[in-house]
C-alpha cells in the first residue's frame, strides 16, 4: 500500500532563509507522482511542484524546489530566501500513475512558521 | 478563467440528516475528485470522477456517494450524517492529458454535524 510519511509536525524558520520540509514514500507502483502542497489558514490547496518517478533532474518552481531521492524515496521540499507568507500548513502527496485517475495520498503534514 | 467553485462553502446539519455538496470544475476540466480533511485523520480521498463514471474510490462507508454530470459538474452526498462527518471537504478537478498532473482545488465545504 502507498503511505506518505512527514515527520516533521511544525518547522520555524527566519525570514530569508531557507527550509527544508522533509517527505518519505513508500509504494510498490513504479510510476508514480510526487507533489508538495501549501495550505494557508483560508483552507485553499495550493498547488507548489510535481516529481514524476521516471523525472531524472529535481523539480524547480521559482522558490521552491524539490529534493528527490528515489533509492532512498525521500521528497523533501526546500523553500528557499524564506517570506512571511510562506507560513501555512505544508502537505506532500504521492498518487499512483500507472493505473490512471487522479487518486492521491496526502501525509499529515506540516506547519511552517516563518518568523521576521 | 474561473477556479473551481463549491457551494456552500459552509454548513450545519444534524446527525442522521443527508447532505449533498457541490462542485463546478475549472472549464474544460473532466476529472474531479474529492477528499475529506479532519483534523484527526488528515486528508483523505473519498472519489473521482472522469466523464461521467466513478474511477477511483477511496475506503469510505457507502453513506458516501457521488456522481458526475454531463457538463463535469459533480456532486457528493453524504446519508445519515455522523458527528464524525464534520470535516473540509474540498473538491478537485484535472485536465486530463498525457501531460497533466495538476490537481486544482476548491475553497472546500465546510460541514459541521451536531
Amino acid at each position: 500500500a502507498q503511505k506518505i510519511t512527514q515527520t516533521q509536525p511544525g518547522m520555524f524558520v527566519q525570514e530569508k532563509e531557507a527550509v527544508t520540509l522533509d517527505c518519505t514514500y513508500d509504494t510498490s507502483d513504479p510510476s508514480y507522482g510526487l507533489f508538495w502542497y501549501k495550505q494557508p489558514s483560508s483552507g485553499e490547496m495550493i498547488f507548489l511542484i510535481y516529481q514524476g518517478s521516471y523525472d531524472q533532474q529535481n523539480a524547480t518552481e521559482g522558490r521552491y524546489s524539490l529534493n528527490f531521492q528515489k533509492a532512498r524515496k525521500s521528497a523533501n521540499l526546500v523553500i528557499s530566501a524564506s517570506q512571511l507568507g510562506d507560513s501555512a500548513m505544508y502537505f506532500c502527496a504521492m498518487r499512483d500513475e500507472s493505473t490512471g485517475g487522479f487518486k492521491t495520498i496526502f501525509g499529515a503534514g506540516t506547519r511552517l512558521f516563518v518568523k521576521a | 478563467k474561473a477556479g473551481v467553485t463549491q457551494t456552500p462553502r459552509y454548513l450545519i446539519k444534524t446527525r442522521g440528516q443527508q447532505v449533498t455538496l457541490s462542485c463546478s470544475p475549472i472549464s474544460g476540466h473532466r476529472s474531479v475528485s474529492w477528499y475529506q480533511q479532519t483534523p484527526g485523520q488528515g486528508l483523505q480521498f473519498l472519489f473521482e470522477y472522469f466523464s461521467e463514471t466513478q474511477r477511483n474510490k477511496g475506503n469510505f462507508p457507502g453513506r458516501f456517494s457521488g456522481r458526475q454530470f454531463s457538463n463535469s459538474r459533480s456532486e457528493m452526498n453524504v446519508s445519515t450524517l455522523e458527528l464524525g462527518d464534520s470535516a473540509l471537504y474540498l473538491c478537485a478537478s484535472s485536465l486530463v492529458s498525457l501531460s497533466s498532473y495538476e490537481q486544482y482545488f476548491g475553497p472546500g465545504t465546510r460541514l459541521t454535524v451536531t
